[in-house]
């Protein structure tokens, strides 16, 4: 069965810091990976995705994530962070073997905070 | 371009009535998902439609069903509402010609059940 933790319920960092938020995943088989956002009271919005080739994915807002195999995990990364950075972040996994479909599991969250 | 939509924004129902979700998918997109957030948790796979037949469902009981038009718009249905029930209930769009993209959502659905 397909999941992802996401060890950190919150990251707190200082505004033009840099920001890493984990991910670590499990599937019997290569995974597609992806990060999404979450502002209150909105729906999410896809921030980036590994699919294959280049292990650093880079997406929206100047985020970018590392895919590791070994570790299985897909850090989100910024190099500077901005306080309108501060939502919740979702890292989700979807195997891309087994049943015909692109049903995603989702990790629990990590709230971003960042001060200024 | 307009998003994925859906309707209602806010609902208010009572325990062992049944409601309708509604979601219009972003244009261009065949398929719809539907996710259903409890707070404070990450969202929950329910079912996904595509060519209007459902074709992967999540660990959902039966009271929650669907439909897909001919359109690509889809519904939501829950039976015999639970309080446990209440949740964000998101619809995410995507083209399925590649199974690997990514889906879009929209701003949700927030049941109560009171």
């Amino acid at each position: 069965a397909q999941s992802v933790a996401q060890p950190e319920d919150q990251v707190n960092v200082a505004e033009g810091n840099p920001l890493t938020v984990k991910c670590t995943y499990s599937v019997s088989g290569n995974p597609y990976l992806f990060w999404y956002v979450q502002y209150p009271n909105r729906g999410l919005q896809f921030l980036l995705k590994y699919i294959t080739g280049d292990n650093l994915v880079k997406g929206s807002y100047g985020f970018e994530a590392e895919f590791n195999k070994s570790q299985t995990s897909f850090h989100l990364k910024k190099p500077s962070a901005l306080v309108s950075d501060s939502a919740l972040y979702f890292c989700a996994v979807r195997d891309r073997k087994g049943e015909y479909g692109n049903k995603l599991v989702f990790g629990a969250g990590t709230i971003l905070r960042v001060k200024s | 371009d307009a998003g994925v939509t859906q309707s209602p924004t806010h609902l208010i129902k009572t325990r062992g009535q049944q409601v309708t979700l509604r979601c219009s998918p972003k244009s261009g997109h065949d398929t719809v998902s539907w996710y259903q957030q409890a707070l404070g948790q990450g969202p929950q796979f329910i079912f996904q439609y595509y060519e209007e037949e459902e074709r992967q469902r999540g660990n959902f009981p039966d009271r929650f069903s669907g439909h897909q038009f001919p359109n690509y718009s889809s519904e939501l249905n829950v039976n015999a509402l639970l309080l446990g029930d209440s949740a964000l209930y998101l619809c995410a769009s995507s083209l399925e010609a590649r199974s690997y993209n990514e889906q879009f959502f929209g701003p949700g659905t927030r049941l109560t059940v009171l």
